[in-house]
This record gives structure tokens, C-alpha cells and sequence, in this order.
């Protein structure tokens, strides 16, 4: 079974400080990974994924998430925050062969105070 | 600006009513989905068309009916809905079911059943 556990429901930082969004999974098989943020009254946007390779992914808006393996997690990072990067953010994965379905999880509230 | 377009914005009906939402996307994609989301929460998957043949259906009542006319457009039939159904509904799509390519959102319908 795929499954994806984000602990944290609320995430607080101040703006300039650095960001880390938490994710952990569970599936079957090489797993691909992927998080996308989700502003008020819009759709989900994609941010960046994990297929292979590094472990370190650089994606849209300057945010980056770290794979690791051993811990099954893919957290995501900011080395520093921006009052415009409070949003929700959802960490998902899916089994490569699987047709279609995303796992996604419950979803963390960034707010980044000014 | 999304790239998969979703029309319209914003639905209210009666449960008795019938009523369409659309989707629309330019991307070549083959690929595309329908999701239910509710109040900060993941979207929770209805169905997968992949080249414009109904994949997954995840046990979704039949007051919704899918239709994928061509491989731009997915609509989704709305028919003596409940209250429950109250949700945003999102359009995505992606270049093929399987795959590493993300799914892209559009900005959904915030569907109100009165």
C-alpha cells in the first residue's frame, strides 16, 4: 500500500528565516514523489520531484526537497522564507508503474509572519 | 496563468438540478483527472481518463458521470446531488497515467449544492 504522512498540520516561521515542510512515505518499489502548494481559491501548483538520481531537487520559487532513502522522507526546504510563501502544501507520491493515483497527504499550513 | 481550464468558476445548485463542469487543456496531454477537495484537505481522486477511455473510476456515485468527448476536454455531468457534494472540484492532467510527469491542476469549481 502507498501512503504519505506530513506531521505537521501548521508550520510558523518568520520571513528570512529558513523553511522545512515535512514528508514521509510509505509504498512499494522506487517510489515518485512530488510536492505542490495550493494558494486560496486555486488549484494545486507544482513545485518539484523526485524521480532518481540526487537526492537533492531544486524546483519552482526557489524551493528545494531533500530525498532520503533511509528515511523515507522528502522534505521540503527554503533557505529563506517569503511572506508570499504562505500557502498550503501537499506532499504526494505514486508507484511508477501505477496508473494514475496520486497519494497525497493531509497537508501542512505554511505561515510565514512578516 | 494554469494551463487546464476550468469553466465555470463557481456552481450553485438545487439537488434536483442537472449541471456540466468542463475542462479544458492544450497541453497534448493524455492523460486526465478528476478530484474532490473539501476545506483544507488533500483532493481525493473520482476519475482517470487515459487516452480518452475511462481508467479508474474509485467507486464514485453515479449522480457523477465522466465523459472525455476528445483528448482536450473532460466534462463532468452533475445529477440529483447532496448537500456532501458541496466541494471544489479540480480538473488535472499529465502526459500519460503512468510516468514520472506531474499532473497539472486547474483552479477548479467550487460547487454548492444547495
Amino acid at each position: 500500500a502507498q501512503s504519505v504522512a506530513q506531521p505537521e498540520d501548521q508550520v510558523n516561521v518568520a520571513e528570512g528565516n529558513p523553511l522545512t515542510v515535512k514528508c514521509t512515505y510509505s509504498v512499494s518499489g522506487n517510489p515518485y514523489l512530488f510536492w505542490y502548494v495550493q494558494y486560496p481559491n486555486r488549484g494545486l501548483q507544482f513545485l518539484l520531484k523526485y524521480i532518481t538520481g540526487d537526492n537533492l531537487v531544486k524546483g519552482s520559487y526557489g524551493f528545494e526537497a531533500e530525498f532520503n532513502k533511509s528515511q523515507t522522507s522528502f522534505h521540503l526546504k527554503k533557505p529563506s522564507a517569503l511572506v508570499s510563501d504562505s500557502a498550503l502544501y501537499f506532499c504526494a507520491v505514486r508507484r511508477g508503474s501505477t496508473l494514475g493515483r496520486l497519494y497525497f497527504g493531509r497537508g501542512t499550513q505554511l505561515t510565514v509572519w512578516p | 496563468d494554469t494551463e487546464v481550464t476550468q469553466t465555470p468558476k463557481h456552481l450553485v445548485m438545487g439537488m434536483t438540478n442537472k449541471k456540466s463542469l468542463k475542462c479544458e487543456q492544450h497541453m497534448g496531454h493524455r492523460a486526465m483527472y478528476w478530484y474532490k477537495q473539501k476545506a483544507k484537505k488533500p483532493p481525493e481522486l473520482m476519475f482517470v481518463y487515459s487516452y480518452e477511455k475511462l481508467s479508474i473510476n474509485e467507486s464514485v456515485p453515479s449522480r457523477f458521470s465522466p465523459e472525455c468527448p476528445n483528448s482536450s476536454l473532460l466534462n463532468l455531468h452533475l445529477h440529483a446531488l447532496q448537500p456532501e457534494d458541496s466541494a471544489l472540484y479540480l480538473c488535472a492532467s499529465s502526459q500519460e497515467a503512468t510516468g514520472d510527469q506531474p499532473q497539472h491542476f486547474g483552479d477548479g469549481t467550487r460547487l454548492s449544492i444547495l
